[in-house]
This record gives structure tokens, C-alpha cells and sequence, in this order.
């Protein structure tokens, strides 16, 4: 019954590879995000997707490319991973904004 | 831009003691407001909501008023316990397909 899921939820990967991490909510929302937290905690935005058509893209790296397949899922690709892509990767979703966004459970994405 | 200042951390408080965590925001119009608690290993949770001036939102023991005329949304709760240590995030949201979080306050309540 889990409402937003992510996957993997640990990612160990050297530089230079190309990674993947996956999610999908259950909630019937309208708009997904992707949103990045750093080893101080801080949270920001990378991406807003709403009925699969990109809203925001928060000056992200080209080497990170976002798919959403139908209005559930949001996927997020990472190409030629760099040390400085370590970190905490939280997918969301929401309604209506006003209500507040549900979160998964975070990958914690580590490069080596 | 948005912006969101918390007060910083961290925070270390003995079990039925008060928590007040300061956080104002800067936008236009009339965010909506958050306060959001991530427990240690866990995902974000939304904690309580405000969406006009003078609405006070709270769950769990924990209040905030959101004030317009101090663009203030300061998180208390009268009693905390060992299992209200955590992470608090204030973030606003003004209906652009974003959230403006806070940098966070790290709470601990030792028994």
C-alpha cells in the first residue's frame, strides 16, 4: 500500500557509469518531482513533471535526463555519474500543491 | 526568488521539554506553508499546513500560525519526547510546481 516507491533505495556505483533509479506513486496525483538533498541536508529541486509533460528543470545537468511514462511513474536516468552526484534522491508527488506533496523513502545514490 | 530561513541547528532538548523552531519565508502573494519532519533513514513526511494568513495548522502536539504581517511560521510543541527527534523542514509553496524548503533543524531529545 506503500504511496510513493522508489527503487533502488541504496546505489553504490563508480564514476563514469550510468545509473537508473525508479518511481512510481499509487495516489492517482497529477504532478511528480524529483528533488536532490545533499550531505547537509539541504533539499532542492530538479524536476516537475505534471500529466507527463516537464514543468520545471532546476539548471540540472544535461547528464541527468527525467521519463515519465504515463502520469504514475517517474523515472530518472544519470549518465557519466561524477563524485558530486553522491547524495539522497527523493521522488514526490502531488494534487493539488496546497495540500502538501507525499514522498518516497530516498535513494541514497553513492559514487566511488 | 522564494526563499525560507529556519533557524540552525542542531537542537538538543531533555524529554517534556518546549520546542520552538523559528522559520520565516520571503515571496509574493500568498504561499502555501509547510512544515515537513524526516526521521532518522526515512523520507520525507508532511507534519502540519497553513494556506492563508492566520490559519494555524497542527498534528502530533506540534502547532504553527502562519503570520502574514511577520512572514513567520514558527514550529512549537509543548512536550516533546525521545521519538520526536528528527529533521524539520519549513518549505512554501506559491502553486508553481515547487517547493522552497528551509535548510533544516536537527532535533534531538535525549530521555
Amino acid at each position: 500500500d506503500t504511496a510513493v516507491s522508489q527503487t533502488p533505495k541504496y546505489l553504490v556505483t563508480q564514476m563514469g557509469n550510468d545509473k537508473s533509479i525508479k518511481c512510481e506513486q499509487n495516489l492517482g496525483h497529477d504532478t511528480m518531482y524529483w528533488y536532490k538533498q545533499d550531505s547537509k541536508k539541504f533539499l532542492k529541486i530538479m524536476f516537475s513533471y505534471n500529466n507527463k509533460e516537464l514543468i520545471i528543470n532546476e539548471t540540472v545537468p544535461n547528464r541527468f535526463s527525467p521519463k515519465s511514462p504515463d502520469k504514475a511513474h517517474l523515472n530518472l536516468h544519470i549518465n557519466s555519474l561524477e563524485l558530486g552526484d553522491s547524495a539522497v534522491y527523493f521522488c514526490a508527488s502531488s494534487q493539488d500543491e496546497a495540500s502538501g506533496y507525499t514522498f518516497g523513502s530516498g535513494t541514497r545514490l553513492t559514487v566511488v | 526568488g522564494d526563499s525560507v530561513t529556519q533557524m540552525e541547528g542542531p537542537v538538543t532538548l531533555s524529554e517534556e521539554a518546549f520546542l520552538t523552531i523559528n522559520c520565516t519565508y520571503t515571496a509574493t502573494g500568498y504561499p502555501s506553508l509547510f512544515w515537513y519532519v524526516q526521521y532518522p533513514g526515512e523520507g520525507l513526511q508532511l507534519l502540519l499546513k497553513a494556506t492563508k494568513a492566520d490559519d494555524k495548522g497542527s498534528n502530533k502536539g506540534f502547532e504553527a500560525t502562519y503570520r502574514k504581517e511577520t512572514t513567520s511560521f514558527h514550529l512549537e510543541k509543548g512536550s516533546v519526547q525521545v521519538s520526536d527527534s528528527a529533521v524539520y523542514f519549513c518549505a512554501l509553496s506559491r502553486n508553481d510546481y515547487k517547493l522552497s524548503f528551509g535548510a533544516g533543524t536537527t532535533v534531538t531529545v535525549r530521555a
